[in-house]
């Protein structure tokens, strides 16, 4: 195992679509996140998992958002309806429960909405 | 809101000359973590501050948590051009568990 990995790495889409990203996390870690980088910030977290439970869901992130590791391993973030805010890179990291916790981050998703 | 203000934003040296970025909480942290950018990647996890007033070195690289656990410091010492990119950190609240990621600090080095 490599690391984390994130596909697809560059997404253009119109106004309006919906896109998919897929994360596979390092495969003995149970904690999966997904995050946004605009250009000139840091990371602003959306949401993470346990395993296949969604813990916790950021505040920020509207209902077009969803996320799912439905068997605890790899996990898809969709983005419905996209609209031009939402062009940024989109990060996944996963770290293990127990220890430093550090979390690894994948290269990311630049999403492009025209 | 962010509520982990990191400072400066941008930071201009001469190669050789040291760094220091800062990290400030508006409330208190259950540890801290430091990540470094380099341009056009990802960050990579540098090192993991959990106690009131520790100091950890990594060889040029000096991180403390201050005592009451809402503020931290990363200093380079003699900097070197690998040390380009943006430097994060990211504070675990107390009160929530939330990872909370400042806003970076990016290093530019002169020759």
């Amino acid at each position: 195992d490599t690391g984390v990995s994130q596909d697809p790495r560059h997404k253009i889409t119109k106004r309006g679509q919906n896109v998919t990203f897929r994360c596979d996390p390092i495969s003995e870690h149970n904690r999966l996140y997904w995050y946004r980088q605009t250009l000139g910030q840091g990371p602003e977290f959306l949401t993470y998992f346990q395993n296949e439970a969604q813990l916790e869901k950021s505040r920020l992130l509207s209902d077009r958002f969803s996320a799912e590791r439905p068997k605890g391993s790899f996990s898809t973030l969709e983005i419905q309806r996209t609209e031009q805010g939402d062009s940024a890179m989109y990060l996944c990291a996963s770290s293990l429960r127990q220890g430093s916790n550090e979390q690894y981050f994948g290269p990311g998703t630049r999403l492009t909405v025209t | 809101g962010q509520q982990v203000m990191q400072i400066p934003q941008y930071q201009h040296v001469q190669e050789g000359e040291d760094f220091t970025t800062y990290c400030n909480s508006s409330t208190t942290l259950s540890n801290i973590q430091w990540y470094k950018q380099r341009p056009g990647g990802h960050p990579v996890f540098l090192i993991q501050l959990v106690k009131s007033g520790e100091v950890k070195k990594q060889k040029r690289l000096t991180f403390q948590f201050g005592e009451a656990k809402k503020n931290s410091s990363l200093h380079i010492t003699a900097t070197q051009t690998t040390d380009v990119g943006t430097y994060f950190c990211a504070g675990r609240r107390e009160r929530d568990d939330k990872i909370i990621f400042g806003k970076g600090t990016r290093l530019h080095i002169l020759p």
